[in-house]
């Protein structure tokens, strides 16, 4: 069946660094790929998402591409601040129209300052 | 716009003791889903409506877990009994698109954390 695999956190960064959470999934298809991000105290929220092969899904200065070759999606980001400190899940959404939205673990990400 | 309201927030109960827990979804959005997160880990679909339709229950343990959605709108999950494996977090979460196109953007609840002692 789909599945989404993430690097396990957390993972600690000092502002301006650079970020990179792997994400790898394993899907029949071509499924919707998504990044979601849960602020502390907060609910899901989502942050990006492709939807075919190459797209690059960008929002708030995140970035992620959707490689079918290495069936991964990958989420960077150049700069990252103290306010970036939040756990981050990679997800799929299968292309059988199941409606069914499938999480990788999360991958908690601290910032200092 | 009004995102997804949950309650309660924090839930407290000893095992055995049944519990439940609602969810108003945003106007308009025919989808409603209910998750389990477990501490460290993802989110993983317990039920899935489509208007009132249950329409992907496979998840959900239906000896002690049941879900309503009535007229469509607002939903309930209840547990009971309630086991200490239940601790968790439950979070409801709503849709526009169901499985057209645009599936997969959901917009989420702020959960209910339960404890079971």
């Amino acid at each position: 069946g789909n599945s989404v695999t993430q690097m396990e956190g957390p993972v600690t960064l000092s502002e301006e660094a650079f970020l990179t959470i792997n994400c790898t999934y394993t899907a029949t298809g071509y499924p919707s790929l998504f990044w979601y991000v849960q602020y502390p105290g907060e609910g899901l929220q989502l942050l990006l998402k492709a939807t075919k092969a190459d797209d690059k899904g960008s929002n708030k200065g995140f970035e992620a591409t959707y490689r079918k070759e290495t069936t991964s999606f990958h989420l960077e980001k150049g700069s990252v601040q103290v306010s970036d400190s939040a756990v981050y899940f990679c997800a799929l959404h299968g292309s059988s129209n199941t409606g069914k939205l499938i999480f990788g673990q999360g991958t908690t990400l601290q910032v200092k300052p | 716009e009004a995102g997804v309201v949950q309650s309660p927030r924090y839930k407290i109960i000893e095992k055995k003791q049944p519990v439940a827990f609602w969810c108003n979804p945003i106007s308009g959005h025919n989808t409603l889903y209910w998750y389990l997160q477990n501490l460290g880990q993802g989110p993983e679909l317990l039920i899935r409506y489509e208007n009132e339709e249950a329409v992907d229950d496979s998840q959900l343990p239906k000896d002690r877990f049941s879900a309503e959605r009535l007229k469509g709108v607002d939903s309930t999950l209840k547990i009971q009994p309630a086991e200490l494996g239940d601790s968790a977090v439950y979070l409801c979460a709503s849709s526009r698109y169901g499985t057209r196109e645009g599936a997969g953007e959901l917009f989420f609840g702020e959960g209910s954390r339960l404890t079971v002692l």
